[in-house]
């Protein structure tokens, strides 16, 4: 299918290696965040999440680290693999209550053989 | 289904037609989302269907778009009088419930090409 965000920020990563994908929130009372892995011409993908009263959580080769103090989240995919390249979104609630996610403009993870 | 279903998978119109796209969420999923993603964007928040509340249609760019959620289930987004700028690819996803209560499960997608 077409791709999805032809000039988004893009990462390039050997396999095997380490990739941190960053994003900014925009709110200070989003209590709630997520990451979504989007491949060309699907829809998005949960990987994990993260609610505000922790720092860190771990998935499956994939760990999400959120500083509240900078408005900063982060994605961690260990060991890198080609099926690992998509478009990734940063999604914040914009603060209890609200009823709807609010989803950053996304990095492209490519992955190099 | 499985899965949140949408059709079309493509749709091609001119501009001025009227267009409705539909969304068929997971199985007793209460909560009901449409987004929009235009070429090099991120996801914009359209509109959002909570059970029997009266739905959330903050998201909505102009009183050309519409949405309807009969029964608890299926859901049409209609676009009135579409304009090129209303080419994109419309997504919905479907939840258990409130944000913050489970992920949002997405579909592919209804990409609109408006000429």
């Amino acid at each position: 299918g077409e791709s999805v965000g032809l000039h988004l920020p893009t990462l390039s990563v050997q396999e095997g290696d380490n990739s941190i994908i960053n994003c900014a929130y925009s709110n200070s009372a989003s209590d709630y965040f997520i990451w979504y892995k989007q491949e060309s011409g699907k829809g998005p993908q949960f990987i994990i999440d993260i609610r505000s009263n922790m720092d860190k959580r771990q998935g499956q080769r994939v760990t999400v680290l959120l500083n509240k103090t900078v408005k900063h989240l982060s994605l961690q995919i260990a060991a890198t693999q080609p099926g690992d390249s998509a478009v990734y979104f940063c999604a914040e609630n914009m603060g209890p209550g609200r009823r709807a996610l609010t989803f950053g403009s996304g990095t492209r993870l490519q992955v190099q053989p | 289904g499985a899965g949140v279903s949408q059709s079309p998978s493509n749709k091609v119109t001119e501009k001025g037609k009227d267009v409705e796209l539909r969304c068929d969420p997971i199985s007793g999923h209460t909560a009901l989302y449409w987004y929009r993603q235009s070429l090099g964007q991120g996801l914009e928040f359209l509109i959002y269907f909570q059970g029997n509340s009266a739905p959330d249609k903050s998201g909505l760019p102009s009183d050309r778009f519409s949405a309807e959620r009969t029964g608890g289930s299926v859901s049409t987004l209609t676009i009135q009088r579409t304009q090129q700028e209303d080419s994109a690819v419309y997504l919905c996803a479907s939840s258990p419930g409130a944000v913050g209560t489970g992920e949002l499960f997405f579909g592919e997608g209804s990409r609109l090409t408006v000429l």
